[in-house]
């Protein structure tokens, strides 16, 4: 297994422009969640799947955003009718369960740029 | 809601030691986490402590204290490698991650 790999690495879109990010998780893993981090802060939390289900969204996250983790395995994230204020890097991360010691494996990101 | 709090930055000489806080409020908590992220990186896990108490794991250690909603991670024998964000984590239903402290070490 090679961790968890999000698609693309990079995205450049016009303002207004819908864009999706996937993200395959360890495969084994049941909890996947999704942040997204701007320069200088931590990752703030979007969005998390318990296998197939999506147990919460933030309520910082506006209706144009939406995820999906079909059949709780890989899970995409989609922005529709981008903003400036979208650019950032999102990204992924999974787990086995929440409680106690669970490591949550992180993939390298997707960088979102929008002009 | 949940927020955890950290210093925005540290900094500290090669071989030195340096404590980096976390306080937090939450709810349903588990235990606390730290991870740490170097520019361009992608965040990488460095401890837990689900119990009051010292988590050591070679130069880093990490502290809870379930009472005060405080923890902190103890880095020693500096390099400068260690020069990289560290967040804490909250585990409650989901992971929450602190606002991060930018470590710097100097030679």
């Amino acid at each position: 297994d090679t961790g968890v790999s999000q698609n693309p690495r990079h995205k450049i879109t016009k303002r207004g422009q819908n864009v999706t990010f996937r993200c395959d998780p360890i495969s084994e893993h049941n909890r996947l969640y999704w942040y997204r981090q701007t320069l200088g802060q931590g990752p703030e939390f979007l969005t998390y799947f318990q296998n197939e289900a999506q147990l919460e969204k933030s309520r910082l996250l506006s209706d144009r955003f939406s995820a999906e983790r079909p059949k709780g395995s890989f899970s995409t994230l989609e922005i529709q009718r981008t903003e400036q204020g979208d650019s950032a890097m999102y990204l992924c991360a999974s787990s086995l369960g929440a409680q106690g010691r669970t490591e949550a494996f992180f993939g390298q990101g997707t960088r979102l740029t929008v002009v | 809601g949940q927020s955890l709090e950290q210093p925005s930055e540290v900094t500290a000489v090669e071989g030195a030691i340096v404590q980096i806080n976390c306080t937090y409020q939450t709810s349903g908590f588990y235990g606390l986490s730290w991870y740490q992220q170097h520019d361009g990186g992608a965040p990488t896990f460095l401890s837990y402590n689900g119990l009051d108490g010292l988590e050591e794991t070679g130069r880093f250690s990490s502290f809870l204290s379930r009472s005060d909603s405080y923890g902190y991670l103890l880095l020693q024998e500096l390099q400068m490698k260690d020069s990289a964000s560290y967040f804490c984590a909250s585990h409650t239903d989901k992971l929450i991650f602190g606002t991060g402290t930018r470590l710097q070490v100097f030679p």
